[in-house]
C-alpha cells in the first residue's frame, strides 16, 4: 500500500478484556517496530521485528503484551487482560532496510487510540 | 540512563523563526531524527543528522554537535500548519529510537 495502515483506529476494551491491534507496513519493508505513546509524550519502544523475526522485544511492559509478524508482513500486536494503564495510542512503523543501515528512516502508520474502561 | 530533553512548549509568530533545541544521553549514539506530530495523528519523518553540522532542508535545518550531544532544529518563514508537536529522537547503541517528549509549538498570527 501507499503507506502503513493499522486498525482499528479507536478500541475501547472492558478492563480484564483481550485486545488485537493490527498493522500493515508498506509493502517489502523490512522493519517493522511498535510503539506506545501516552498522551503528551514522545512514543516509547515496544517491540522490534525483522522480517518475521521479533528480534527484541524489551520494551514490552509486560507478558500481557504479545506481539508477531508470522509472515514478515501484517503484524498484530496483542494485549491479554486489559488494564486501565494500557490506554495509550499503539503506533506502528516500517522502515525498508534494517537499523543498521545508515539513514534508516521509520514511517508511522496512524495509530490505534485504546481506551480502558 | 538514557535521556532525551526538550522544551514542553514554544510559541511564535507566523513569519518568524523558532529554533527548538534538544539534548540528549543515550548509550551509544547512531544518530538523531527530528519528527512532526500534529495532534491525533502519526510521527512524520523531517530530518536525521548523524555527522556534526547543519542540514538544510527547505524552511527547516537541523543542527547536531555530538560532542556536546545536542540539536536543534529551526524553523524559518512559519506558518500556521507548522503549529505541530516536535519529537526529537536519539538511536542509541542498539539501534533502538529513544524519544523526546515533543515541544508543542504554537504559531500565532
Amino acid at each position: 500500500g501507499a503507506g502503513v495502515s493499522q486498525s482499528p483506529r479507536y478500541k475501547v476494551a472492558k478492563r480484564g478484556q483481550d485486545v488485537a491491534l493490527r498493522c500493515d507496513p508498506i509493502s517489502g519493508h523490512v522493519s517493522l517496530f511498535w510503539y506506545q505513546q501516552a498522551l503528551g509524550q514522545g512514543p516509547e519502544f515496544l517491540t522490534y521485528f525483522q522480517n518475521e523475526a521479533q528480534l527484541d522485544k524489551s520494551g514490552l511492559p509486560s507478558d500481557r503484551f504479545f506481539a508477531e509478524r508470522p509472515e514478515g508482513s501484517v503484524s498484530t500486536l496483542k494485549i491479554q487482560r486489559t488494564q486501565k494503564e494500557d490506554s495509550a495510542v499503539y503506533l506502528c512503523a516500517s522502515s525498508s532496510g534494517t537499523p543498521s543501515d545508515p539513514y534508516n528512516e521509520q514511517f508511522f502508520g496512524p495509530g490505534t487510540r485504546l481506551t480502558v474502561l | 540512563g538514557q535521556n532525551i530533553d526538550q522544551p514542553t512548549e514554544m510559541t511564535a509568530t507566523e513569519g518568524a523563526i523558532v529554533q527548538i533545541n534538544c539534548t540528549y544521553q543515550t548509550s551509544g549514539f547512531n544518530g538523531l531524527f527530528w519528527y512532526q506530530q500534529h495532534a491525533g495523528e502519526a510521527p512524520t519523518f523531517l530530518s536525521y543528522n548523524v555527522l556534526d553540522g547543519l542540514e538544510e532542508k527547505g524552511r527547516f535545518s537541523s543542527f547536531l554537535s555530538r560532542s556536546k550531544g545536542y540539536s536543534y532544529l529551526l524553523l524559518k518563514e512559519l506558518q500556521m500548519k507548522d503549529s505541530a508537536s516536535y519529537l526529537c529522537a536519539a538511536w542509541d547503541s542498539n539501534y533502538q529510537l529513544i524519544w523526546g517528549a515533543g515541544t508543542k509549538l504554537i504559531i500565532k498570527p
